[in-house]
């Protein structure tokens, strides 16, 4: 079964005001990802927290990890039409060596309307 | 784009055929994967390599098999494609170094099998 689940599935707003996805995920990890996936295109990487981290800050995105809880957030601020998008949470949970993987969750469809 | 290419870009074909799809990294990665992508189910590990001739099953990888030759070329080949394999198939690498790392995609395969 798949690690991650992202919440919510899909998420409207206006441009300007700021999105929150979260992230919900089975087992101990190494560390956490979050991507970004334009329709009909491949998945990028934004950010990465690992384990030992809480908070994490690229620009106008910020990811918090909760271990106790595992969970994880999101959150784009001030967002924009171009911030349309798929975004998924990874997981990275291998013993290291040859079992190096990431693990995806479903998705949250984000629309950010002009 | 990390130096990701995967052809052919879109496919159609029929049930019972065999498929392969290549993915070709022009960087020397360790580490390639290949996921499917499917509404409802996010992406989903089919298999990944390690190195040359070294591979492993992800979670969906029953209808699959995998070959790795070379350092710059993962195949993917459906022995007997059926309807249920219609997807988007990404090929992905990480650039594995010091530290674990992000993942970074091609830009995916459409395949319709009818």
């Amino acid at each position: 079964s798949q690690q991650g689940e992202e919440d919510p599935q899909a998420l409207s707003i206006q441009e300007g005001e700021n999105a929150t996805m979260n992230c919900s995920y089975k087992t101990s990890i190494n560390n956490l990802q979050w991507y970004r996936q334009n329709s009909g295109r491949g998945l990028v990487h934004l950010i990465l927290i690992r384990s030992n981290e809480r908070e994490k800050h690229s620009g106008r995105l910020r990811v918090t990890l909760d271990t106790s809880k595992k969970s994880s957030s999101l959150l784009i601020t001030a967002s924009r039409a171009a911030d349309t998008a798929s975004y998924f949470c990874a997981t990275d949970a291998g013993s290291g060596g040859s079992n190096y993987k990431l693990t995806f969750g479903k998705g949250t469809l984000l629309t950010v309307n002009p | 784009d990390a130096g990701i290419t995967q052809s052919p870009r879109h496919k159609v074909t029929e049930t019972g055929t065999p498929v392969t799809l290549r993915c070709h990294q022009t960087e020397n990665h360790r580490y390639m994967y290949w996921y499917r992508q499917d509404p409802g189910h996010g992406l989903r590990l089919i298999h990944y390599s390690y190195g040359v001739k070294d591979t492993d099953k992800g979670e969906v990888s029953d209808g699959y098999s995998v070959s790795r030759s070379k350092t710059e070329d993962f195949l993917l080949t459906l022995e007997s494609a059926t309807s249920s394999q219609t997807s988007v198939y990404f090929c992905a690498i990480n650039r594995r170094g010091q530290g674990r790392t992000e993942a970074f995609f091609g830009q995916g395969t459409r395949l319709t099998v009818v």
